[in-house]
């Protein structure tokens, strides 16, 4: 079965740290472009970062350039996100999602996520 | 403009049928993909690509896509269909964008 598993999140209080973890299965990770995408409390889903597969090409949305840190792990099968400068505004649940393409002529015109990980919560608070 | 436009809310009588749409410039390059999620939930990928479901999501469920809006229509919508929808698509530098959200009654 392909699973994606979250851990890591908290409570952390502003202007601290955090590092999130997914571990992956069912399939062979070192292949796909993975994401991590959040969702603050009765909000919609935002996209925060993505990795390719190999890890040499990291994106992030601008508002956490600067502060969050997407990397990966092969050997261990593992998605990181490691968060700093954690402002209130960062509270959310967390998924990370696997990249899958569908590409000719070497564009990659269908992108789309598929699975998602159950989500782990992160509550930046005083 | 980088955004995806959904709107906020729409709802359907039970067994009809409902279109929710997206729009954004990225959608003249890329394929919407669309979103299910319902409450505590995460999201789960119900039409991908020009028009695509993956393994176990019904077949009420399609997609469709011109010029700058993809649609995701929902042919006999069933109770079990309330939830949140959202469209995905990509951009031209591979960053991701999100829709703000569709949320289904289903009446």
């Amino acid at each position: 079965e392909v699973q994606l598993v979250e851990s890591g999140g908290g409570l952390v209080q502003p202007g601290g740290s955090l590092r999130l973890s997914c571990a992956a299965s069912g399939f062979t990770f070192s292949s796909y472009w993975m994401h991590w995408v959040r969702q603050a409390p009765g909000k919609g889903l935002v996209w925060v970062s993505r990795i390719n597969s190999d890890g040499s090409s990291t994106s992030y949305a601008d508002s956490v350039k600067g502060r969050f840190t997407i990397s990966r792990d092969n050997a261990k099968n593992t998605l990181y996100l490691q968060m700093n400068s954690l402002r209130a505004e960062d509270t959310a649940v967390y998924y990370c999602a696997r990249e899958l393409q569908y590409c000719t002529n070497g564009v990659c015109w269908e992108n789309w996520f598929d699975p998602w990980g159950q989500g782990t919560l992160v509550t930046v608070s005083s | 403009s980088s955004e995806l436009t959904q709107d906020p809310a729409v709802s359907v009588a039970l067994g009809q049928t409902v279109r929710i749409t997206c729009q954004g410039d990225s959608l003249r390059s890329y394929y919407a993909s669309w979103y299910q999620q319902k409450p505590g939930q995460a999201p789960v990928l119900v039409i991908y690509g020009k028009n695509n479901r993956p393994s176990g999501i019904p077949d009420r469920f399609s997609g469709s896509s011109s010029g700058n809006t993809a649609s995701l229509t929902i042919t006999g919508a069933q109770a079990e269909d309330e939830a949140d929808y959202y469209c995905n698509s990509r951009d031209s530098s591979g960053n991701h964008l999100f829709g703000g959200g569709t949320k289904l009654t289903v009446l």
